[in-house]
């Protein structure tokens, strides 16, 4: 099994919409989450970390449910320039330096 | 904020030829950094941590003696693909976490490496 496992995707959104994407991870000891984006053939870029009791910034808001052992991320209203692959990344525990596990990505396309 | 730059941006090799990436952290000292390999709409794949002044840690499958990893500074880590092949063609990444940061510091990523072998 996957230490993280995410939607596949792809999603196609019109401008405006709200999508939410969905992420599992397989370490119940897991300490750290974080959504990253990356853009095609870039590296990843932190877009936010996630947080026991949900945390929000400007139209992202991400949610973690550690009995479930499963992140989310929802973007309101979606811009063009929120087209990119969406990575769920989780770091095991005692791993402050250490390894992040990605999930496979999610590619999201707004359309206008 | 950190900033971890990679060297070079894209390469274009011959087979059997072998190719080196630096992987450098601007403004902070890493004694730990993560090389990885992407394929075309596949995840990051981690190969190997690399460790300041000890070998390096490789994952299940991946060869030592082709992916030679030396981190001989606490700013430096450099990933030599040896001998490249055809199917060494992928983008390579590195990344590193400022060790003042904690449990939730951000992960930052060079800006990775495209190898096309030919």
């Amino acid at each position: 099994r996957k230490e993280v496992e995410q939607d596949p995707g792809p999603f196609n959104v019109p401008e405006g919409a709200t999508v939410a994407f969905n992420c599992t991870y397989s370490n119940s000891a897991s300490q750290s989450f974080f959504w990253y984006r990356q853009d095609c053939r870039k590296e990843p870029k932190l877009l936010m970390s996630v947080y026991s009791s949900g945390n929000e910034d400007g139209r992202f808001t991400a949610q973690l449910n550690r009995a479930s052992q499963y992140i989310s991320l929802l973007i309101r209203d979606s811009k063009l320039s929120d087209s990119a692959t969406y990575l769920c990344v989780v770091t095991p525990e005692g791993s402050t330096l250490g390894r992040l596990y990605f999930g496979r990505g999610t590619q999201l396309t707004v359309w206008p | 904020g950190a900033v971890v730059s990679q060297h070079p941006s894209w390469v274009i090799c011959k087979s059997g030829t072998s190719v080196k990436i630096e992987c450098r952290s601007l403004d902070f000292q890493a004694t730990t950094m993560f090389w990885y390999r992407q394929f075309p709409k596949q995840s990051l794949m981690l190969m190997a941590t690399s460790n300041e002044g000890s070998k390096a840690t490789y994952e299940q499958g991946v060869e030592k003696d082709k992916f030679l990893i030396n981190h001989a500074s606490l700013t430096l880590s450099t990933l030599t693909v040896t001998s490249a092949h055809p199917e060494d063609s992928s983008f390579y990444i590195c990344s590193a976490r400022d060790p003042q940061g904690g449990m939730n510091t951000e992960a930052f990523f060079g800006q990775g490496t495209r190898l096309t072998v030919v």
